[in-house]
């Protein structure tokens, strides 16, 4: 498989920032996704990172290192409809394949 | 259209039965994955299209299960005398290129009976 590790559950308070690491196997890697599931429906795009570094879109960040296998995606000023699953997806170098972790389910709490 | 298209959006079938589920991408959207999400569970890979070349099917379970894609368009997974096991939701995603954002369709939520 792709070896592709993350948090099962997290739980953070509303208006704090929460971080999700994603580990995932380099062979073959070409690119970093991640995705937000709520309860029942399909997954949303956030972010791409195939350089290394950090990505900035408002609230939600998302940084990678290659050579670390490593990725996070940080969310700021947490509010209550950010309760849902984070999903890490790697694709493939060559195939593009998107091949999917298991996903971090977040609560956000009062 | 406008967003990723999957028909039926619930099926309900015994098992033994054979099954087809649809999915129509996003038009222009050359790539083109099959997933399977069991409850509170991650995204399986089943296949993938990508353009005119051979589809990637390392993911299918077993023979039981098939997809094709006509026209480089629509697409149709089949699984054939269906298991009890094979009960789930089958999400659909199309993206522009290999390695861009992927659309997920609703998915259609499966049980077998």
């Amino acid at each position: 498989g792709q070896n592709i590790d993350q948090p099962t559950e997290m739980t953070a308070t509303e208006g704090a920032i929460v971080q999700i690491n994603c580990t995932y196997q380099t062979s073959g890697f070409n690119g970093l996704f991640w995705y937000q599931q709520h309860a029942g429906e399909a997954p949303t795009f956030l972010s791409y990172n195939v350089l290394d570094g950090l990505e900035e879109k408002g609230r939600f960040s998302s940084f990678l290192s290659r050579s670390k296998g490593y990725s996070y995606l940080l969310l700021k000023e947490l509010q209550m409809k950010d309760s849902a699953s984070y999903l890490c997806a790697r694709s493939g170098a060559g195939s593009y394949q998107l091949t999917f972790g298991k996903g971090t389910k977040l609560s956000v709490i009062p | 259209g406008a967003g990723v298209s999957q028909s039926p959006s619930n099926k309900v079938t015994e098992k033994g039965k054979d099954v087809e589920l649809r999915c129509d991408p996003i038009s222009g959207h050359t790539a083109l994955y099959w997933y399977r999400q069991s409850l509170g569970q991650g995204l399986e890979f089943l296949i993938y299209f990508q353009g005119n070349s051979a589809p990637d099917k390392s993911g299918l379970p077993s023979d039981r299960f098939s997809a094709e894609r006509t026209g480089g368009s629509v697409s149709t997974l089949t699984i054939q005398r269906t298991q009890q096991e094979d009960s789930a939701v089958y999400l659909c995603a199309s993206s522009l290129l290999g390695d861009s954002e992927a659309f997920f369709g609703q998915g259609t939520r499966l049980t077998v009976v």
